[in-house]
């Protein structure tokens, strides 16, 4: 089974303008969790999708987007970059297992804002 | 306020000891994860627990519900489990919250 698929892998853009993640899920997983990942903050946690439908969201401003497709497969949209927002970018493929949600990380999205 | 503090930060072994790495949590949890993440980013769940110990090879993870702690254990540690260790909680919100995760070095 293919594993969490995330495109791209790198991307350089410049202040003030917008960005689309991509994530593709492990086939039959329905959930995906997006994070972010800085050396100051560490990992934190971005929002969560099942279904199409946004179940959870963390303490990110409204810049920061998402949607999942009938398909299961996600984006995440960042609007009006700022330098802070030059982090790793990862995707989370989600099955319950047990009644818990088992998360399977993808590689990363690396952003660099200039 | 960090919802998830783990200890050490920062941990060299030498090949071949017992490692354990601390981590407490001041949410309501559904589920506590123990995650790997090696250089270059790529993570790994190693485990997802919500009550009593599990055991993957020389991997150990405890979690005790009333104290809000869990520990993940490392036994024989090798070169290869050089890796940065991260806990993370599934609070009963859903929200997730992350450590700050531990450096673990392992020296041959």
């Amino acid at each position: 089974k293919a594993g969490v698929t995330q495109t791209p892998r790198y991307l350089i853009k410049t202040r003030g303008q917008q960005v689309t993640l991509s994530c593709s899920p492990i086939s039959g997983h329905r959930s995906v969790s997006w994070y972010q990942q800085t050396p100051g903050q560490g990992l934190q946690f971005l929002f969560e999708y099942f279904s199409e439908t946004q179940r959870n969201k963390g303490n990110f401003p409204g810049r920061f987007s998402g949607r999942q497709f009938s398909n299961s497969r996600s984006e995440m949209n960042v609007s009006t970059l700022e330098l802070g927002d030059s982090a790793l970018y990862l995707c989370a493929s989600g099955r319950t297992s047990g009644g818990y949600n088992e998360q399977f990380f993808g590689p990363g999205t690396r952003l660099t804002v200039l | 306020k960090n919802e998830v503090e783990q200890s050490p930060q920062n941990l060299t072994a030498q090949e071949g000891e017992f490692i354990t790495i601390n981590c407490s949590y001041s949410v309501g949890i559904s589920a506590l994860h123990w995650l790997q993440q090696h250089p270059g980013g790529g993570i790994v769940s190693l485990f997802m627990l919500s009550s009593g110990k599990k055991k993957h090879g020389r991997l150990i993870a405890t979690i005790n519900i009333q104290e809000k702690h869990s520990s993940l254990h490392i036994t024989a540690s090798h070169p290869r489990d050089s890796a940065v260790y991260i806990c993370a909680v599934r609070a009963t919100g859903n929200q997730f919250y992350f450590g700050t995760g531990t450096s673990l070095t392992v020296i041959p």
